[in-house]
């Protein structure tokens, strides 16, 4: 079984600072797979980012990367220069190896980030 | 291009009432992905589907509760007898193929059992 945690229910951040939402996991698969995505009140998820558990460099997209730390079990998604568009729900995911359910993802309980002006 | 669509946007239906919902998923992508959204009980995985085939429909709450896809694109999840815990957002996500990492949500159907 795998398990997301995600232990900011929410979170306070000033325009053009840097914050980092936290994210931790567990799972017995050696292959696995780490995504991040933002949820605005529109309700649609959108894909952030994503880190193989063999990608050996942390990934970035953007204003987006991603803090991998396997040994510690943790994913943390950093995002710099915070825009008041970034004012969201953001769910850390992951999935396991491929089964009869496919790459079903396995959610944490999500982050509310709330940028002030 | 466009992405994955999902209709209704939204859905009042009375308790015992069936629904379908509808998802249509990004075009080329044979993977395809429904969830739950719920207030108790977050975001769950309830059905996978491999072009027309699913595999495991053990994430299905209920009996209540089906899924079909046809053409390897659209695909409807019915509700039966809906009951009130039945309310929730239905997530519906595409990917490339089952072993192409990234899944693209459409904006779901907001479900609302009276």
């Amino acid at each position: 079984a795998q398990k997301i945690t995600q232990t900011q229910p929410g979170m306070f951040v000033q325009e053009k600072e840097a914050v980092t939402l936290d994210c931790t996991y567990d799972t017995s698969d050696q292959s696995y797979g780490l995504f991040w995505y933002k949820q605005p009140s529109s309700g649609e998820m959108i894909f952030l980012i994503y880190q193989g558990s063999y990608d050996e460099q942390n990934a970035t997209e953007g204003r987006y990367s991603l803090n991998f730390q396997k040994a510690r079990k943790s994913a943390n998604l950093v995002i710099s220069a915070s825009q008041l568009g970034d004012s969201a729900m953001y769910f850390c995911a992951m999935r396991g190896v491929p089964n009869n359910a496919g790459n079903m993802l396995t959610f944490g309980g999500g982050t509310r980030l709330m940028v002030k002006p | 291009g466009a992405g994955v669509s999902q209709s209704p946007s939204n859905k009042v239906t009375e308790k015992g009432k069936d629904v379908e919902l509808r998802c249509d998923p990004i075009s080329g992508h044979t993977a395809l992905y429904w969830y739950r959204q719920s207030l108790g009980q977050g975001l769950e995985f309830l059905i996978y589907f491999q072009g027309n085939s699913a595999p495991d429909k053990s994430g299905l709450p209920s009996d209540r509760f089906s899924a079909e896809r046809t053409g390897g694109s659209v695909s409807t999840l019915t509700i039966q007898r809906t009951q009130q815990e039945d309310s929730a957002v239905y997530l519906c996500a595409s990917s490339l193929g089952r072993y192409i990492e990234t899944q693209y949500f459409g904006p779901g159907t907001r479900l609302l059992v009276l």
